[in-house]
C-alpha cells in the first residue's frame, strides 16, 4: 500500500530552470493539494485539485502549474525557478472532509 | 475563509507531565478539524480528527484533543509526555478547498 509517492526527494535548481514535481496517490481520492513548507509559516496551500481536470489556485499560486489528468497523479510544475521557490514541498491526498495522507516531501533548493 | 491559530510557537514540558498544545479556529459551518504531527525530515502524520459526536477524541500514540465550540479551540493533549513525543505539531482545518494548517507548535520534553 504507497499511499501518496513524491519525486523526487531532493532537487537543486539553477535560478531559472524549470521542473515538475510529481505526485501519484493509489487510494482513490477526489481531492489532491500540494503546499510548500517554510520555517515559522506552516504549510502554505499552492494549488489544488477535486477531482480530475479540475484545478485551482491556493494562497500562493504564482510561478507554479498544475494539472490533473487523471484522479492519481498530480504534478507541480516549476515554470522558471526563483530563489524564493526554495522549500519542502508536499503533496497530500484525501476523499472530502477525512483527513490528508501526505507524501514524504521533496526539498528543492534553487540558486 | 476558514484559519486557524496556533499561538504558542514553542511547548517545553519535562517527561511524565501532562501537554498541551493550543489550536483555535474560524470557520463557517461546522467544522472538521485534525492535528499531525512531523518528525525531523518527514512528512507530516496523521494523529486524530474531530468530525462530530464527543468532544473528546482520542487519538494515535496516546494523544487526545478537546473540541471546544464555544471557544473555538481544538487544544491537543497527552497525560503523561515522552521524550518521543518531542516533534512539529500542526493543527488544520477542512474547508472546501483544501485544509488549512496553523504555523505549528514545536513541543519540547525534556528527560
Amino acid at each position: 500500500n504507497a499511499g501518496v509517492t513524491q519525486t523526487p526527494k531532493f532537487q537543486v535548481l539553477k535560478t531559472g530552470q524549470s521542473m515538475t514535481l510529481q505526485c501519484a496517490q493509489d487510494m482513490n481520492h477526489e481531492y489532491m493539494s500540494w503546499y510548500r513548507q517554510d520555517p515559522g509559516m506552516g504549510l502554505r496551500l499552492i494549488h489544488y485539485s477535486v477531482g480530475a481536470g479540475i484545478t485551482d489556485q491556493g494562497e500562493v499560486p504564482n510561478g507554479y502549474n498544475v494539472s490533473r489528468s487523471t484522479t492519481e497523479d498530480f504534478p507541480l510544475r516549476l515554470l522558471s525557478a526563483a530563489p524564493s521557490q526554495t522549500s519542502v514541498y508536499f503533496c497530500a491526498s484525501r476523499a472530502r472532509n477525512t483527513e490528508a495522507f501526505f507524501g514524504q516531501g521533496t526539498r528543492l533548493t534553487v540558486v | 475563509a476558514q484559519s486557524v491559530a496556533q499561538p504558542e510557537d514553542q511547548v517545553n514540558v519535562a517527561e511524565g507531565n501532562p501537554l498541551t498544545v493550543k489550536c483555535t479556529y474560524s470557520v463557517s459551518g461546522n467544522p472538521y478539524l485534525f492535528w499531525y504531527v512531523q518528525y525531523p525530515n518527514r512528512g507530516l502524520q496523521f494523529l486524530l480528527k474531530y468530525i462530530t459526536g464527543d468532544n473528546l477524541v482520542k487519538g494515535s500514540y496516546g494523544f487526545e484533543a478537546e473540541f471546544n465550540k464555544s471557544q473555538t479551540s481544538f487544544h491537543l493533549k497527552k497525560p503523561s509526555a515522552l521524550v518521543s513525543d518531542s516533534a512539529l505539531y500542526f493543527c488544520a482545518v477542512s474547508g472546501r478547498r483544501a485544509l488549512t494548517f496553523g504555523s505549528g507548535t514545536r513541543l519540547q520534553v525534556q528527560p
